[in-house]
């Protein structure tokens, strides 16, 4: 199993909605990642977990809040957001020993916020 | 702070022709690894290719081949053969080497858009 799951694939949500995206992956990797991506822009790093703890915050707002329950699984917690947040979410997933240096993407959650 | 250029924001190809995507890079580490990642219409980034800066090497992975050169920073990636699948956005990516903290940052150039031509 090579696959990073994102669900769910397209979220509309309203500025005082709380909702959840889920991103799960199953190749043992210890590190996982959440990116944002704006349309024609490469993707900007939000967070990184590194053996179930948060190791990166590049600076995100407080209504993006990120859980990381188990070794497989990476919630990012979405309250009171704004029109701007509206975006591609990434999740992604990599070794941390026996380094590849790769990340593993998912397909991605797509926001839209009213 | 690493910056990775990609100065081409959009090409085309015709299918079956080849075409070359250009990188550039800026970094005072001597040990990193360089990336191409592809990023169809369906969204999910994939990887292509992979460099590590100590390996001399060319890597190459089927039809798609870069052209390393570590002095001048520069990270090419040559797409032979060009196919319909291929078009897609194609970002260049920089990797330090592990940082310690059990993670690992990249940074994306902005990328460039091929269009394959039938």
């Amino acid at each position: 199993d090579t696959e990073v799951t994102q669900t769910p694939k397209h979220l509309v949500m309203g500025m005082t909605n709380k909702k959840s995206l889920k991103c799960e992956q199953h190749m043992g990797h210890r590190a996982m990642y959440w990116y944002k991506q704006k349309a024609k822009k490469p993707p900007e790093l939000m967070f990184v977990y590194s053996y179930e703890k948060l190791s990166i915050n590049e600076s995100v707002p407080s209504r993006f809040s990120p859980e990381c329950p188990n070794s497989s699984l990476l919630n990012l917690h979405l309250h009171a957001l704004q029109p701007e947040d509206s975006a591609l979410y990434l999740c992604a997933s990599s070794q941390v020993e026996r380094d590849t240096g790769e990340l593993f993407f998912g397909e991605g959650s797509r926001l839209t916020v009213l | 702070a690493q910056t990775v250029t990609q100065s081409q924001p959009e090409m085309s190809v015709q299918e079956a022709e080849t075409v070359t995507l250009s990188c550039t890079y800026d970094t005072s580490e001597s040990d990193y690894y360089l990336f191409w990642y592809k990023q169809p219409p369906s969204r999910q980034m994939i990887l292509v290719i992979r460099q590590e800066a100590y390996k001399q090497q060319n890597a190459t992975e089927n039809r798609f081949s870069v052209n390393f050169q570590k002095a001048a920073k520069s990270f090419s990636l040559k797409i032979s053969d060009s196919q319909l699948g291929d078009a897609a956005m194609y970002f260049c990516a920089y990797r330090s080497p592990y940082s310690g903290a059990g993670s690992y940052q990249l940074t994306f150039g902005k990328g460039t858009k091929l269009s394959v031509i039938p």
